[in-house]
């Protein structure tokens, strides 16, 4: 069975930093590209960053390009989320999500197929 | 990034009806297109990839088309676990979403 755990939200002061993990469990880890979605409170979904499954690529939405950084770990099988320097509007829980489908290129993007619980990240004085 | 427009934001249906929620892509995507389906306090989940292929589990009654820029997301017969948002996804360059369609009971 396919688990996605997210760990590491809370709450922060703006400009501060904090580091999300996503420990996954019940497919080939080393096969899939993973992501991180977030959801503001009664609000829509932003796709946030990804990574391909070697690890070798990442991609970020413009939004948190330049403060964010995703990195995973093979021998973990866990991808994290760097974030720095949050602001109010970084206030959401984060998902984090499984590519459906394996891609064989940096330059291959899949729909997610598993998310995990999420873990709320509130950026407030 | 490519920007993705869903219409309408709300739609207010009765059971049994049929019922279209239609997506835009800001640039060409071929089939990139999936649609996820989301319950209050449960996470999304994935109903169509490649613009028209149904998901395992699925129920026949959802069906996807379209290509390039223009995509659509229909629900033949609404049924009472069908109300819930859904959302477009782009996968052609990165994976951004659409704001998302609410279908609630008219």
């Amino acid at each position: 069975e396919v688990q996605l755990l997210e760990s590491g939200g809370g709450l922060v002061q703006p400009g501060g930093s904090l580091r999300l993990s996503c420990a996954a469990s019940g497919f080939r880890f080393g096969a899939y590209g993973m992501s991180w979605v977030r959801q503001p409170q009664g609000k829509g979904l932003e796709w946030v960053s990804g990574i391909t499954y070697g690890g070798d690529t990442t991609f970020y939405a413009d939004s948190v390009r330049g403060r964010f950084t995703i990195s995973r770990d093979a021998s973990k099988s866990t991808v994290d989320l760097q974030m720095n320097n949050l602001s109010a509007e970084d206030t959401a829980v984060y998902y984090c999500a499984k590519w459906g489908e394996q891609c064989h290129s940096s330059t291959c993007y899949k729909p997610f197929d598993y998310w995990g619980q999420g873990t709320l990240v509130t950026v407030s004085s | 990034d490519i920007e993705m427009t869903q219409s309408p934001s709300t739609l207010s249906a009765s059971i049994g009806d049929r019922v279209t929620i239609t997506c835009r892509a800001s640039q060409t995507i071929s089939i990139w297109l999936a649609w996820y389906q989301q319950k209050r306090g449960k996470v999304p989940k994935l109903l169509i990839s490649g613009s028209s292929s149904l998901q395992s589990g699925v129920p026949s009654r959802f069906s996807g088309s379209g290509s390039g820029t223009e995509f659509t997301l229909s629900i033949s017969s609404l049924q009472p676990d069908d109300f819930a948002t859904y959302y477009c996804q782009q996968y052609h360059t990165f994976q951004t979403f659409g704001q998302g369609t609410k279908v609630e009971i008219k």
